[in-house]
């Protein structure tokens, strides 16, 4: 069975800085990796996926990920946040041969100015 | 740009009571899925649904559960005696056939008294 792991429950962080949310996966066949974000009182919104190709994905508003397959991680970055970043974000994972999302606990991500 | 919709965005209900909950998903897309959210924990998949049956189900969708495309637009999901452990916030979902990516709606935050 597949899992998600995001140890990181709440990430306070000042605006500007730099900024790495981490996820670890489980599987033992090959996965499709996506990250969420979900802003206050709204629904959940895909910020980027990895489904093969270049390990280093990258997002419209400034984020990244990449994939580790060795780590089986798949941690977000973003080099500079801003106070419009403040949301919680869901890892997710998907195997090849089913499409369920499995999804991480989520992390918070609280910027401060 | 297209959305998956939601109705309503809160229900409010009385244990032992029916309850149905709408999506309406993206208008080209084939795969449809519903995910619960109880409040503090990850997103758990429900089910998955494509060419009018199940494709997946998980522990979670009981006999309670039932799912159903009424129409050529809408998706809902129905728990026949709602339960207390029932409250949380419902997530429709819908995917392309040709992509990997799901697209969420707003949910439906179900409050169970």
């Amino acid at each position: 069975a597949q899992s998600v792991t995001q140890l990181d429950s709440q990430v306070p962080v000042f605006e500007e800085a730099p900024v790495e949310l981490r996820c670890n996966y489980s599987s033992s066949v090959s996965v499709y990796l996506f990250w969420y974000v979900q802003y206050p009182n709204q629904g959940l919104q895909l910020l980027l996926k990895y489904l093969s190709g270049s390990t280093l994905v990258e997002s419209i508003n400034g984020f990244e990920a990449e994939f580790n397959k060795s780590q089986t991680s798949f941690h977000l970055r973003k080099p500079s946040v801003h106070i419009s970043d403040t949301a919680e974000y869901f890892c997710a994972v998907s195997v090849s041969s089913a499409d369920k999302l499995i999804f991480g606990t989520g992390t918070r991500l609280q910027v401060f100015p | 740009e297209p959305e998956v919709t939601q109705t309503p965005s809160h229900q409010v209900t009385q244990m032992g009571q029916e309850v149905i909950l709408r999506c309406v998903p993206i208008s080209n897309h084939l795969y449809f899925y519903w995910y619960r959210q109880i409040l503090g924990q990850k997103v758990e998949f429900l089910v998955s649904f494509y060419n009018n049956e199940i494709s997946e189900k998980s522990e979670i969708f009981d006999d309670q559960f039932s799912v159903e495309r009424p129409d050529g637009s809408n998706f809902t999901l129905k728990i026949r005696s709602t339960k207390l452990e029932d409250s949380a916030m419902y997530f429709c979902a819908s995917r392309a056939d040709t992509a990997y990516e799901q697209y969420f709606g707003p949910g439906t935050r179900l409050t169970v008294t």
